[in-house]
């Protein structure tokens, strides 16, 4: 059964620095997201990216975040200079463009660790 | 944020016992509602969904109930298994374009032996 996948699993980085997260979602879906959950609190969306360019983003999703999709394959989360707050477990997903079947389906995620 | 609330954090329930998990929600744009079950060091994994334009939509062991007047879902798993257990997320979309998610706090649902 097809299934989105990420790398890194766990990502440490120091304050400051520059991380990418790496997303391959279905071959077949149009539409990818990220999301991210902070230890003991929700499952919270960050952007939602369509025929190549953002169509939603949350107040969350500022100037640091930025999403590419480099070639048909990857989708990739960057954040320009980490902060601690940005501590979390990253989830990318994608979905069908079919209506009404809006299911996303959801990567393993990457544990983002800030020191 | 609370547009989305799952107000039990966890549920115990006996082996081939009914569960019930529910969740409110406040936007009235909702339209699209989802239930999603997750363990630990996984991603969310998607259990059964339904419209608003629908009351009931079952998949085998799992039936989702929506009443749109009170604001309100359900999540029947009938007979609960061990494996069940997991965390149990509710989320809900508008059904515009990007088809954004908005989770629940989810609720721990543990199925004894």
């Amino acid at each position: 059964e097809p299934e989105v996948t990420q790398t890194p699993s766990h990502q440490v980085t120091q304050m400051g620095q520059e991380v990418i997260l790496r997303c391959v979602p279905i071959s077949n879906h149009l539409y990818f997201y990220w999301y991210r959950q902070i230890l003991g609190q929700k499952v919270e969306f960050l952007v939602s990216f369509y025929n190549n360019e953002i169509s939603e983003k949350s107040e969350i999703f500022d100037d640091q975040f930025s999403v590419e999709r480099p070639d048909g394959s990857n989708f990739t989360l960057k954040i320009r200079s980490t902060k601690l707050e940005d501590s979390a477990m990253y989830f990318c997903a994608s979905r069908l463009n079919r209506v009404p079947l809006y299911e996303q389906y959801f990567g393993p995620g990457t544990r983002l660790t800030v020191t | 944020d609370q547009q989305v609330k799952q107000n039990s954090p966890s549920l115990s329930v006996q082996e081939g016992r009914i569960s019930i998990l529910n969740c409110d929600y406040t936007n009235s744009m909702f339209d699209y509602f989802l239930w999603y079950k997750k363990y630990p060091a996984e991603g969310p994994t998607f259990l059964i969904s339904i419209s608003s334009i629908k009351d009931k939509n079952e998949d085998g062991r799992f039936t989702v109930f929506l009443n749109k007047s009170a604001k309100h879902l359900s999540l029947h798993i009938v007979p609960s298994q061990p494996g069940d257990s997991a965390v149990y997320f509710c989320a809900a979309s508008e059904g515009n374009a990007g088809n954004m998610l908005t989770f629940g706090g989810g609720t721990r649902l543990m199925v004894k032996p």
